[in-house]
């Protein structure tokens, strides 16, 4: 499985945008690229995903590089809520195991 | 909807002793995982059912770890007999199919003394 590169930590001030940069340069045709966010003391939550294009849902914006190299989830207006440790993940459909490996991820602090 | 239940929350248990953890996944979720937890480390898969058959138990300790998930719906993992380092947070996932949404429960924290 192609492996992501992700900051240990980054903060934000509330009400403000927050980007969360992800580096996948090994990433193949047929992988996904997934995100998921664990708040404290609870199991990680499904964000959002992508192939090529932008995409948007209730909770963020996924932008994807033209190359597909790299990928930034963006937060519009950043909660207290929202701290958490964001996952940045690439999921290949179709193997035989198809699972998600999880890296260390982003560990975001929101400061009010 | 409910989501996925486990318990306990907590355990505490000194080494050598069994311990058992149980998940009731989303209703109507044939595929169900449990995921290891370690401090600081993202979760790490060790068993995946596809109803009741356990289709990738290749991460699984089975020298002390074992799981069931009878009739297809409720599952449990458990170790016997427990190490030290087998203190983590045990994560059970569900969803609908191989391949869709994963769904998280809040975890078991186990802590072996």
């Amino acid at each position: 499985d192609a492996k992501t590169t992700q900051p240990n930590s980054m903060e934000s001030n509330e009400e403000e945008p927050v980007h969360l940069p992800c580096n996948h340069s090994t990433i193949s045709g047929t992988d996904y690229i997934h995100w998921y966010r664990q708040l404290p003391s609870q199991g990680p939550e499904y964000v959002i995903h992508g192939l090529t294009s932008n995409v948007n849902n209730r909770m963020a914006s996924l932008a994807i590089a033209e190359d597909r190299k790299s990928s930034t989830l963006i937060l519009h207006r950043a909660t207290l809520r929202d701290a958490a440790v964001y996952y940045c993940i690439l999921r290949t459909y179709g193997g035989a195991t198809n699972k998600l490996i999880f890296g260390t991820g982003t560990l975001l602090a929101v400061q009010p | 909807e409910a989501g996925v239940v486990q318990s306990p929350r907590y355990k505490i248990i000194e080494k050598k002793q069994p311990v058992a953890f149980w998940c009731n996944p989303i209703s109507g979720h044939n595929t169900l995982y449990w995921y290891l937890q370690n401090l600081g480390q993202g979760p790490e898969l060790l068993i995946r059912y596809e109803n009741e058959e356990a289709v990738d138990d290749s991460q699984l300790p089975k020298d002390r770890f074992s799981a069931e998930r009878l009739k297809g719906v409720d599952s449990t993992l458990k170790i016997q007999p427990a190490e030290l380092g087998d203190s983590a947070v045990y994560l059970c996932a569900s969803s609908l199919l191989q391949g869709d949404t994963q769904y998280f429960g809040p975890g078991t924290r186990l802590t072996v003394l």
